[in-house]
């Protein structure tokens, strides 16, 4: 059974803080990476995709990829309360071979005026 | 770029009704459309998934006869909850894939805003 797990929080961090959402997924073929926000009664929206190891920003989001480890992450820089929600975390399975993603449940952040 | 709409974003039917919700690529053609339910507090659920002109693949537990997929052209999936009963109350969201050639990454999915349904 390949899994994404993703610690589900809360996270609650003061506005202006660096949030830190971590996910680790089992599958080694996996070769695209993806974080979703989700608010709540709203449906996932893109964040950023990365697909090679290091780190990839846009804006005051940068993703990080580390497949030895198996490990890809998500940094919020200057957090502020509009970004609370859920942060899911998907990887593709089969290497891509099905075209489906693999969801974490995802980590409800809450940033803190 | 990559809008995916969903028709109609919310619905309230009576039991043994049939419910049909519409996704659409809005600007872009779809390879293959992906059917999510999302009970409240819990993550998403994949039902299936559908590729144009073939029948859906649904996913284990899923009864294909109760949720009926069509898959018509390459920007239009719709899905038939037929025979709703209470329990099928939930939050159906559609996703799409880039049909390759186009400026968008092939493996993506794109969300479209939802459907909530509430089966009386």
């Amino acid at each position: 059974q390949k899994e994404v797990e993703q610690n589900s929080g809360p996270l609650s961090v003061p506005e202006g803080a660096i949030a830190s959402l971590n996910c680790t997924y089992s599958d080694r073929g996996s070769q695209s990476f993806f974080w979703y926000r989700q608010y709540s009664g709203k449906s996932p929206e893109l964040i950023m995709s990365i697909y090679s190891n290091g780190d990839k920003e846009d804006g005051r989001f940068t993703a990080q990829l580390n497949k030895a480890s198996q490990y890809v992450s998500l940094l919020i820089r200057d957090s502020q309360p509009s970004d609370s929600a859920t942060y899911l975390c998907a990887v593709n399975e089969n290497g891509g071979a099905t075209n489906k993603l693999i969801f974490g449940t995802g980590t409800l952040l809450a940033v803190q005026p | 770029g990559a809008v995916v709409s969903q028709h109609p974003s919310w619905v309230i039917c009576k039991s043994g009704t049939s419910v049909k919700i519409e996704c659409r690529s809005l600007d872009f053609q779809a390879t293959t459309m992906f059917w999510y339910r999302q009970f409240p507090k819990q993550s998403l659920m994949l039902m299936a998934t559908s590729n144009e002109g073939s029948k859906a693949t649904y996913e284990q537990g899923v009864e294909k006869d109760k949720f009926l997929i069509n898959h018509a052209s390459l920007t239009l999936s719709t899905l038939t909850v037929t025979s709703a009963h209470p329990e099928d109350s939930s939050f159906y969201i559609c996703s799409a894939t880039l049909r390759a050639g186009g400026y968008l990454n092939t493996d993506t999915q794109y969300f479209g805003p939802g459907t909530r349904l509430t089966v009386l």
